[in-house]
């Protein structure tokens, strides 16, 4: 089972760059690492996933290690709708952990 | 485009009553999930159906049974409820199972308190 590890709060400033971490090293070899966030208490919401490579999207760009045991969401301009509950999750049990609380401040 | 829809949003039961949450997704997806999640808590899968046919048991299955009764529709059952069920819960869908293109699409939550 991919278990995955975030930290339980990161802070960022306003219009900075938000680097979220997580590590998978329990992750198979063709297991994808999804990443959802949650805004207050509504339904998570897909931001992006990865494999092997680097991922980027309108939404934020994802840096997965070669190794594939850690990978990092990067919000490039972070903005105060940003300030969420950020998880990551592998395909192979669709586990979500208790997430990264992210706090954007002006 | 309703996406994932979820009733009802809020209930509340009185110990060992039943009740049915319902969940229906129209996005024409494989694969539909039921999550439940405590205050301050991340998501804990409590059953999923990979394709129509099918349930699987996920994390804390006990207490609950599921039904997916056709490709649209996947109901959760309390049979006899306990003030531990207190929580919100989630229904999700994607288009498959376990794979690269299975990215969660999630329903509003559906808030039941048990007393």
């Amino acid at each position: 089972d991919a278990k995955t590890t975030q930290p339980p709060s990161m802070d960022c400033a306003e219009g900075r760059a938000a680097n979220l971490p997580c590590n998978h090293s329990t992750i198979s070899g063709n297991e994808y690492v999804y990443w959802y966030r949650q805004i207050h208490s509504q339904g998570p919401q897909y931001i992006i996933h990865g494999l092997k490579n680097n991922e980027t999207n309108e939404m934020a760009s994802l840096i997965i290690t070669e190794d594939r045991k850690s990978s990092t969401l990067i919000l490039p301009h972070a903005t105060l709708r940003d300030t969420a509950v950020y998880y990551c999750i592998g395909t192979d049990k669709l586990i979500f952990g208790t997430g990264t609380r992210l706090q954007v401040f002006p | 485009n309703a996406g994932v829809t979820q009733t009802p949003k809020f209930q509340v039961l009185k110990t060992g009553q039943s009740m049915t949450l319902q969940c229906a997704q129209d996005m024409n997806h494989n694969s539909m999930y039921w999550y439940r999640q405590d205050p301050g808590m991340g998501l804990r899968l409590i059953y999923y159906s990979a394709s129509e046919g099918t349930t699987d048991k996920g994390e804390v299955p006990n207490g609950y049974n599921v039904s997916r009764l056709n490709k649209r529709e996947f109901s959760l059952r309390l049979e006899s409820a306990a003030p531990s069920q207190t929580s919100v819960y989630f229904c999700a869908s994607s288009k498959v199972y376990r794979t690269g293109t299975g990215e969660l699409f999630f329903g509003e939550g559906s808030r039941l308190t048990v007393l």
